[in-house]
């Protein structure tokens, strides 16, 4: 079974500063999708970023990046300029890319406080 | 469209009491799923189904039923309810598909207390 651990249970930030949360799974497959979910305080899941693992480029979506390491099995988010609307928690997320439907393994997730 | 929706937002119940949380999509997608999650345990996969008149297990799927007669509702029961099922419940819903770009949606959560 795939796992996916979130090291950092809490991080801080300045404002407009950046802000890096890790995170690691594990899985036997070759071929699958990381996401990157953010939940503020409305409890909302709301995407931030996704990767697909054949994919060598690592994505990026406006202020955010990741940075995919397929051999090391790491998958860490980086928040660029941070902002007060960045605090929430951040979920790492994986899915296989062998089977239909919608199941998503979870990490426990890392609190970010942004400092003004 | 109004995406994911879930009723009730919160509820409370005593230990043993039964009931229903209710599901609905209107964006005509096949794959639903019951997710709950915990204090410094993320979400985890209670039960899913990949269409109307299928489901099946995830990781946490004991003291609940799902039943999935229809695309839009997937409603998930809690036959006697336990302390240890006090939680926050999504329910999500994606397209059918393979790739990633398929957007899950999930709902606006229940919070769930069992005295």
């Amino acid at each position: 079974a795939q796992t996916v651990t979130q090291s950092q249970p809490e991080m801080s930030v300045q404002e407009a500063e950046t802000v890096t949360l890790s995170c690691t799974y594990d899985t036997s497959e070759s071929d699958y999708y990381l996401f990157w979910y953010k939940q503020p305080p409305s409890r909302q899941m709301i995407l931030v970023i996704r990767q697909e693992a054949y994919k060598q480029q690592n994505a990026t979506e406006n202020r955010f990046s990741v940075n995919f390491q397929k051999a090391a099995k790491s998958f860490s988010l980086k928040i660029s300029d941070s902002q007060l609307g960045d605090a929430a928690m951040y979920f790492c997320a994986y899915r296989t890319a062998m089977e239909y439907g919608n199941k998503l393994v979870f990490g426990a997730g890392t609190i970010l406080r942004v400092k003004s | 469209n109004a995406g994911v929706t879930q009723t009730p937002k919160f509820q409370v119940l005593k230990t043993g009491q039964s009931m229903t949380l209710q599901c609905a999509q209107d964006m005509n997608h096949e794959y639903m799923s019951w997710y709950r999650q915990d204090p410094g345990m993320g979400l985890r996969l209670i039960h899913y189904s990949v269409g109307a008149g299928i489901t099946d297990q995830g990781e946490v799927p004991n003291g609940y039923n799902v039943s999935r007669s229809t695309t839009e509702d997937f409603p998930l029961r809690l036959l006697s309810a336990a302390p240890s099922q006090t939680s926050v419940y999504f329910c999500a819903s994606r397209p059918t598909g393979l790739s990633s770009t398929d957007t899950q949606y999930f709902g606006p959560g229940t919070r769930l207390t069992v005295l």
